[in-house]
């Protein structure tokens, strides 16, 4: 089975633009979640999708979004980007407990 | 604001030496305790769910136990080896599988 598969794995953007990550889960696994860490930080949690919707979020402003397709694959956007933003996001899918994660995409703000 | 520590921050382990640290969790609200081996470069690893008051689980030198009445779990390394060094994260989930990460362990261990 292959893994969890984030793009892009790096990317640079300045500061005002907007984003898009994307996440491709497990095979079959319906829950997709999204993670922050930025430099000090531990893993700051974002937002979760089950089956499309979206069924927990974090303590981040409106200007994160996500989304989830019928194929489970998931999106995130960041728009307005700020400094502040420039961060390693992380993808986890999971079924039952056990969650698995991609090795993330790392974004630069400039 | 869910609190989950994880002490030491840091730690250097001699090859061959064993090793313990600590994650704290609220004691309410369980659902269940993860484990994550995050090496640089690389996704964070499973390697422990745990999910009763008691359990102990084991995977090779690296066990892990559970206490969720008083809100902690240990994980420990028995003769630690160089492939060891990595940061180790627990990370908390209420009911409602939202995850809440420690700030993690570093483990460096020294050849």
């Amino acid at each position: 089975k292959a893994g969890v598969t984030q793009t892009p794995r790096y990317l640079i953007k300045t500061r005002g633009q907007q984003v898009t990550l994307s996440c491709s889960p497990i095979s079959g696994h319906r829950s997709v979640s999204w993670y922050q860490q930025t430099p000090g930080q531990g893993l700051q949690f974002l937002f979760e999708y089950f089956s499309e919707t979206q069924r927990n979020k974090g303590n981040f402003p409106g200007r994160f979004s996500g989304r989830q397709f019928s194929n489970s694959r998931s999106e995130m956007n960041v728009s307005t980007l700020e400094l502040g933003d420039s961060a390693l996001y992380l993808c986890a899918s999971s079924e039952e407990h056990t969650i698995y994660f991609g090795e993330g995409s790392w974004l630069t703000v400039v | 604001i869910l609190n989950v520590e994880q002490s030491p921050q840091s730690l250097h382990v001699q090859e061959g030496d064993s090793t313990n640290f600590t994650c704290s969790f609220p004691s309410s609200n369980f659902y269940a305790l993860h484990w994550y081996r995050w090496e640089t470069a690389k996704s964070p690893e499973a390697l422990f769910v745990m999910t009763l008051n008691g359990d102990e689980k084991k995977k090779g030198r690296i066990s892990a136990t559970l206490n969720t009445k008083e809100g902690y779990s240990y994980l420990y390394i028995k003769g630690s080896q160089p492939e060891d060094s990595a940061t180790y994260l627990c990370a908390f989930q209420a009911a409602g599988n939202k995850l809440t990460f420690g700030g993690g362990t570093r483990v460096l261990v020294k050849p």
